[in-house]
Order: structure tokens, then sequence, then C-alpha cells
């Protein structure tokens, strides 16, 4: 496509349930990246997918959050076990490369009650 | 890992000023980018400038490696720059972003 996408645009979850996030990335893009920003702060990074070699988790918060990326393009970001300091925007990312420009897409609302 | 300062957090402005915005970071970078962060939460690319001076439009920016810092020029504010400017710079490490400066454009 044209742009990032990502998928729902908003989530409302109850603590303790399961959620899983997806991101389409720009064609092409061998990178790929997951972010959170919580309110009013800074992103911060997740995890990174770059082409086939096994991916940089060293931002994910915990073990109840884990990523995929299959085929080389789509992602999906899951979260076990919602607690409500999860509740965030997360946000994916695609680039041609890890020293190039970073497009993001528009970002999933997650609001654990 | 790198450490990414931005200045000021927050910056009111009268429709039609000028201002800068300035990031520093700790240490060399191999791609610094500004990002424009707008109401509705979207995060557009501005410019992806890990060395030298670049301008679009009525915004440039001009990153100094040797010294560790960026500048983004706006000038001749108007009401749709409101939003948040993000400066985030790669090294060995994925991006790392500054807390952002806040601007508010007043007509």
């Amino acid at each position: 496509g044209a742009g990032v996408s990502q998928s729902p645009s908003n989530k409302v979850t109850e603590k303790g349930k399961d959620v899983e996030l997806r991101c389409d990335p720009i064609s092409g893009h061998t990178a790929l990246y997951w972010y959170r920003q919580s309110l009013g702060q800074g992103l911060e990074f997740l995890i990174y997918f770059q082409g086939n070699s096994a991916p940089d988790k060293s931002g994910l918060p915990s073990d109840r959050f884990s990523a995929e990326r299959t085929g080389g393009s789509v992602s999906t970001l899951t979260i076990q076990r919602t607690q409500q300091e999860d509740s965030a925007v997360y946000l994916c990312a695609s680039t041609r490369g890890p020293d190039r420009a970073q497009y993001f897409g528009p970002g999933t609302r997650l609001l654990v009650l | 890992g790198i450490q990414v300062e931005q200045s000021p957090p927050d910056l009111i402005l009268q429709e039609g000023a000028n201002s800068t915005l300035r990031c520093n970071f700790s240490d060399s970078v191999n791609n610094l980018q500004w990002f424009h962060q707008n109401p509705w939460g979207q995060l557009i690319n501005l410019f992806y400038i890990p060395s030298g001076t670049k301008q679009n439009g009525r915004l440039s920016a001009t990153t100094v490696a040797t010294e560790r810092y960026s500048l983004l020029y706006i000038s001749s504010s108007q009401t749709t720059d409101s939003g948040v400017y993000f400066c985030a710079a790669l090294g060995n490490t994925p991006l790392v972003f500054g807390k952002g400066t806040r601007l508010s454009v007043i007509a």
C-alpha cells in the first residue's frame, strides 16, 4: 500500500484479556518497528524486525508482550493478560533499512478497563 | 544507549512568528529524523537528516553531527503547525525519541 496501515484503530478491552494488534508495512520495506506512546509522552521502542534476522526484543516491557512477523511483511503484536498500564497508543513503523527514514502508521489506541 | 534531549519543552507562538527547536544527542548517530505529531496523533516525517541542511517550504533543518545537535526552523508559523515535534536518533540501537517540543501557534 501507499503507507503503513494498522488495525484496529481503537481497541477497548477488559483487564486480563488478550489483544492482537496488526501492522501492514510499506511494500518493499524490510525493517519493521513497534513503539508505544503513553498519554503525553514520547515514544518507547518495543521490538524491531529486520529481514530474516532474529528480532530485537530488548524493548518489550514484560513477557506478556510478544510479536511476530510473517513472511517478512505483516506483523502482529500480542499482549496477553492485559493490565491497565498497557493502555497507550501502539505505533508501527517501517523502513527500507535500519539507517533509513522510518514511516509510521496511524497507531492503535488501546484502552484497558 | 543514545540520549536525546529536546528544547524547549513547550512553545507558544503568534501566527507569523519564526521559531527554532533544538535536539541534542549524546553520541554519534547514523540517522536523525524530525517528526510532527498532529493533534490526531499521526506522526509525519519532516526530515531525515543525519548531517547537513535541508529545506522544505517554511521548514528547514540542520544537523551538525560533530557537535551532536540538530535544529528545526519554522518560519512564518501557521496555526496548522501546532502539535508536538519529535527528534529521533539512531545509533547502534533502534530509534530513540526525545520527549518532544509542544508547539501552539495562536491566531
